[in-house]
């Protein structure tokens, strides 16, 4: 099962705004939306960001999803240092009847 | 509070078996479908297998179908993941997930290894 491609890493300076994509194809992303998960080193996932783009409880407002056709966006604004972390996208396939997860993208904030 | 507890991982040889289990807590366990995902060493995440909530469906990933068998026991509030066949690029931390990824366990480790 392919997966959804996400750029390897992303580099940004404190404060600043990263946008990570997420590139699937019509029956995932264009289909059904991403969500988008947050995962610190030896720790379990989180969900920051359900498909339809909206954030649970307690995650903050600096993160934004968003969708355009099949690539769905994670938006980071005023980046902090705990923002290091690998994040990752995820998608129902309505074709293959599974979930597809993104390949994953390491942030770091300089 | 809403917790999954996995446990079940350990050391098992190749072509061995392993029964993992995910105990939850704090919510109504029958209302949402239960997920399967692993991270190998050093890896990005894959979905391994869900389970629907009250529909009985069932869903694998090609890289586990006809091995793995899911299943849940809502009177017990537990997910149950049964690993047949054991390779050794099954090597992973397990994780039991709620719905849409909204909850995770903290995970359980499965190393098949001679």
């Amino acid at each position: 099962q392919a997966g959804l491609t996400q750029p390897p890493s992303v580099s940004k300076g404190l404060r600043q705004t990263a946008t990570l994509t997420c590139t699937g194809n019509s029956n995932n992303v264009g289909n059904q939306g991403a969500a988008w998960l947050q995962q610190y080193q030896g720790h379990p996932p989180r969900l920051l960001s359900s498909r339809n783009n909206n954030r649970p409880s307690g995650i903050s407002e600096r993160f934004s999803a968003s969708r355009s056709g099949d690539t769905a966006s994670l938006t980071i604004t005023g980046l902090q240092p705990e923002d290091e972390a690998d994040y990752y996208c995820s998608a129902w396939d309505s074709s293959l009847s599974t979930y597809v997860f993104g390949t994953g993208t390491k942030v770091t904030v300089l | 509070e809403v917790q999954l507890v996995e446990s079940g991982g350990g050391l098992v040889k190749p072509g061995g078996s392993l029964r993992l289990s995910c105990e939850a807590s704090g919510f109504t366990f029958s209302d949402y479908g239960m997920n399967w995902v692993r991270q190998a060493p050093g890896k990005g995440l894959e979905w391994v297998s869900s389970y629907s909530g009250t529909s009985n469906y069932i869903f694998y990933a090609d890289s586990v179908k006809g091995r793995f068998t899911i299943s849940r026991d809502n009177a017990k509030n537990s997910l149950y993941l049964q690993m047949n066949s054991l390779r050794v690029e099954d090597t992973a931390v397990y994780y039991c997930a709620r719905g849409v990824f909204d909850t995770w366990g903290q995970g359980t480790l499965v190393n098949v290894s001679s």
